[in-house]
């Protein structure tokens, strides 16, 4: 079965500071792998996803996330954390051996302070 | 790019009665849409996906007589959630799946808050 963590409840940052937020994943095939953003009482964006290729992947708003397979993990980042940054992250995966289903993480709440 | 509606935004609903959740398509056809249920800082459950012209698949502990789901066109599925109780309150939030191009990620509507009372 596919599963999702994200061991963060809460991530506070500076402004002008790089931020992490974790994600590491289990599932049975190769797996498809997204970061969403939540903003309050508003549905999810779309940030970025690994297919394949690049372990190393670059999305909207300057985020991007790298994916390390040994480690199962899909970690975002963001170089420079904007006070505009703050919201809802969730990490989802998806089994790539052809299944639709996505699954979610339990979401960590970005701070980014000025 | 993919555009999902979902309406409405927010519903306030007095307990017993039922309510419906629109999720269209603006511009692509979607044959799967996928319905989840977000409670107060918590993540998204999925509840069912949603298949064109067939019966929706719910997940385990959904209960499918409460949560009626109806995919009847490629542009549109509805959620109604029957006989609402107060424990109903919740985010709910439609995705679609895009199948033109590069459809690995899907495209989420707003989201719509009920609120049972």
């Amino acid at each position: 079965a596919q599963s999702v963590a994200q061991p963060e409840d809460q991530v506070n940052v500076a402004e002008g500071n790089p931020l992490t937020v974790k994600c590491t994943y289990s599932v049975s095939g190769n797996p498809y792998l997204f970061w969403y953003v939540q903003y309050p009482n508003r549905g999810l964006q779309f940030l970025l996803k690994y297919i394949t290729g690049d372990n190393l992947v670059k999305g909207s708003y300057g985020f991007e996330a790298e994916f390390n397979k040994s480690q199962t993990s899909f970690h975002l980042k963001k170089p420079s954390a904007l006070v505009s940054d703050s919201a809802l992250y969730f990490c989802a995966v998806r089994d790539g051996t052809g299944g639709f289903k996505t699954i979610f993480g339990a979401g960590t709440r970005l701070f980014v302070k000025a | 790019g993919a555009v999902v509606s979902q309406h409405p935004s927010w519903v306030i609903c007095k307990s017993g009665t039922s309510v419906k959740i629109e999720c269209r398509s603006l511009d692509f056809q979607a044959t799967t849409m996928f319905w989840y249920r977000q409670f107060p800082k918590q993540s998204l459950m999925l509840m069912a996906t949603s298949n064109e012209g067939s019966k929706a698949t719910y997940e385990q502990g959904v209960e499918k007589d409460k949560f009626l789901i109806n995919h009847a066109s490629l542009t549109l599925s509805t959620l109604t959630v029957t006989s609402a109780h107060p424990e109903d309150s919740s985010f709910y939030i439609c995705s679609a799946r895009d199948p033109r191009g590069d459809n690995y990620g899907y495209t989420f509507g707003s989201g719509t808050r009920l609120t049972v009372v």
